[in-house]
């Protein structure tokens, strides 16, 4: 059974910095794998997806890679604003493409 | 194109109601979904279908029940409504095609009292 882990589980930083956000999964037989945002109340934004033969995909200030032989991914965020602020979930593909989700990182970014 | 569209968006039921949480889709996906996230939690499947006719359990199944008549369409129904059921509902929908997005709605807020 997969299993995700998001590291850390919340974050406070000043506005300006660049934040790293950890993402692990136990099994690596993965087909893709999507970073997401949720904001309070809200629904889930696509980021960013990685398909199973790219190791890195990138969007604006954001940067997301995947190790899959490591079962770990990591979403860069660079000159993080206070806009940033919201819950990040990461979620591998596993069989007839079902997502599995990690419980997220929560990101306060204070100006 | 509207994308995935979920009703109600708020619902407050009674211990032993039932209802059903409607999604629809546009964008003729096959794949489709249906999660519920429990306070500070991740998403977990409850039930997902990979075309009309077609639907199979995830892994929180129990106490819900789905169909798929159409491609459009994936309700999710609720018989006999517990306070375990007080979650917030996301249905979903994918192409299929490996370099595709999945889709989500707005969520569906349930409270069981």
């Amino acid at each position: 059974k997969q299993e995700v882990t998001q590291i850390p589980a919340a974050l406070s930083v000043p506005e300006g910095e660049n934040l790293v956000l950890n993402c692990s999964f136990t099994d690596s037989a993965i087909y893709n794998l999507q970073w997401f945002r949720q904001d309070p109340g809200k629904g889930l934004t696509s980021l960013l997806l990685i398909q199973s033969s790219q190791r890195e995909q990138t969007s604006g200030r954001l940067n997301a890679s995947l190790d899959k032989s490591s079962g770990r991914s990591t979403l860069y965020i660079a000159a993080s604003q206070p806009g940033d602020s919201a819950t990040y979930l990461c979620a591998p593909y596993t069989g007839f493409q079902k997502l599995v989700f990690g419980t997220g990182t929560r990101l306060l970014v204070s100006p | 194109n509207a994308g995935v569209t979920q009703t109600p968006k708020f619902r407050i039921l009674k211990i032993g109601q039932s209802m059903t949480l409607q999604c629809a889709q546009d964008m003729n996906h096959n794949y489709m979904y249906w999660y519920r996230q429990d306070p500070g939690m991740g998403l977990k499947l409850i039930y997902y279908s990979v075309g009309a006719g077609i639907t199979d359990k995830g892994e929180v199944p129990n106490g819900y029940n789905v169909s798929r008549s159409t491609t459009e369409d994936f309700p999710l129904r609720l018989e006999l409504a517990a306070p375990s059921q007080t979650s917030v509902y996301f249905c979903a929908s994918w192409t299929g095609a490996s370099g595709n997005t999945i889709y989500f709605g707005e969520g569906s807020w349930l409270t069981v009292v």
